[in-house]
């Protein structure tokens, strides 16, 4: 079965510096979540779109802007790098029936993201 | 927002034990997902399991949803066991899905 893809795998970064991170979900999923995961901790909500709308948003920085395209694949992008933000970010993807939060979230694998 | 609490932090086991995992919440669930996050940071999905009970192979999960708490078992643990367990929840409150996690509970399962 298909899963979540998450690229790239590993990138490292300066500081100062931008990255894009990209999601695509399990087909015919409508919603994407994007989860960011520091050394140590438990995974932290950033932000979720709904059918190409941002529908919910976490503690995300303002340095960091996400979004949904047509093909419902998702980019995250993050400028600025600072230290802290090296972390392991998780795209997440789910089959959401309108109105009801009942719905298993699908992991993708995660891109390390190290900032030197 | 919602708690989750996960007991104990950090678990050794001998190989072949069995063990219990638990996970409290603070309040009413529509969504709990049990993962495993094994050395290399990927999160499996173990089970979706806002109540009831299930099972695959060794491991088996239960929640209490009245009493706000659910309960990984695993039996006859295996070296390949050893990582991160994580309980995530939705809250019913509130129009989002995003999951909340746990502290996670590190087991280690020697040979």
């Amino acid at each position: 079965a298909a899963g979540v893809i998450q690229s790239p795998r590993h990138l490292i970064k300066e500081k100062r510096e931008t990255a894009t991170l990209k999601c695509y979900p399990i087909p015919r999923h409508d919603t994407v979540y994007w989860y960011q995961q520091g050394p140590g901790q438990d995974p932290q909500f950033l932000i979720s779109f709904y059918e190409k709308m941002q529908s919910d948003k976490g503690s995300i920085p303002d340095r960091f802007s996400a979004q949904q395209f047509s093909d419902y694949h998702s980019e995250l992008n993050m400028s600025s790098l600072e230290l802290g933000d090296s972390a392991l970010y998780f795209c997440a993807s789910s089959l959401t029936r309108q109105g009801d939060a009942k719905n298993i979230q699908y992991f993708g694998a995660g891109t390390r993201l190290s900032v030197l | 927002g919602i708690q989750v609490e996960q007991s104990p932090p950090d678990l050794i086991l001998q190989e072949g034990a069995n063990s219990t995992l638990r996970c409290n919440f603070s309040d009413s669930v529509n969504n709990l997902q049990w993962f495993h996050q094994n050395p290399w940071g990927q999160l499996i999905n173990l089970f979706y399991i806002p109540s009831g009970t299930k099972q695959n192979g060794r491991l088996s999960a239960t929640t209490v949803a009245t009493e706000r708490y659910s309960l990984l078992y695993i039996s006859s643990s295996q070296t390949t066991d050893s990582g991160v367990y994580f309980c995530a929840v939705v809250p019913w409150a509130g129009a989002n899905s995003k999951l909340t996690f746990g502290k996670g509970i590190t087991l280690s399962v020697r040979p």
